[in-house]
């Protein structure tokens, strides 16, 4: 079974300082992980993906992620934080080696200070 | 901006009432899915369809119902609304190419009294 963890609940940051985000995961074979965004009273919105190749992904707002596959990790990070990148934010990964669908971590949420 | 909508954004109804929640997309995806939204953040898959006449019940059991008669709508009904039914509902979509990510609506929170 697949699954993904994000053991902060809350990332606390001043702007203009780098921020990471964690996200492990546990998958059976190679796994294809997202990261999405949520803002208040929206939907998620997707930052960006590993699938394969390059382990620095790069994706939306300046953000970029490291897949690390000896620590099965997938952090999150952005070199010079926003206020605006205040938000929730998801880790997800599904194993394509199997039929199953994409599994969600529980969110973190990242708060960026003035 | 996205292209799967929502209605309604909110929705205030009382216990024991017949509701729909209402999702489309313009994108032609193949794949969508209903998630619940607890107040902490999580995400619950509840019903998702791969296709016109293809429904499949989630990962979080549900009381909720839904139907997949056009490729384009996914709408998500609860025939007897109750308080636990309060949460946020998120509809989702993709393409049939397996790494394609997500495209969500802006979702409905529903609260039942």
């Amino acid at each position: 079974a697949q699954s993904v963890a994000q053991p902060e609940d809350q990332v606390n940051v001043a702007e203009g300082n780098p921020l990471t985000v964690k996200c492990t995961y546990s998958v059976s074979g190679n796994p294809y992980l997202f990261w999405y965004v949520q803002y208040p009273n929206r939907g998620l919105q997707f930052l960006l993906k590993y699938i394969t190749g390059d382990n620095l992904v790069k994706g939306s707002y300046g953000f970029e992620a490291e897949f690390n596959k000896s620590q099965t990790s997938f952090h999150l990070k952005k070199p010079s934080a926003l206020v605006s990148d205040s938000a929730l934010y998801f880790c997800a990964v599904r194993d394509p080696g199997t039929a199953s669908k994409l599994t969600f971590g529980t969110g973190t949420r990242l708060q960026v200070t003035l | 901006e996205a292209d799967i909508y929502q209605t309604p954004r909110y929705l205030v109804i009382g216990t024991g009432k017949k509701i729909t929640l209402e999702c489309s997309q313009t994108m032609g995806h193949d794949k969508m899915y209903w998630y619940q939204q607890d107040p902490g953040m999580e995400l619950h898959l509840i019903h998702y369809s791969y296709g016109v006449n293809s429904t499949e019940k989630g990962d979080l059991s549900s009381e909720s119902t839904v139907s997949r008669i056009r490729t384009e709508h996914f709408p998500l009904t609860l025939e007897s609304a109750r308080p636990s039914h309060t949460s946020q509902y998120l509809c989702a979509s993709t393409t049939a190419i397996y790494n394609s990510p997500l495209h969500f609506g802006n979702g409905t929170r529903l609260t039942v009294t």
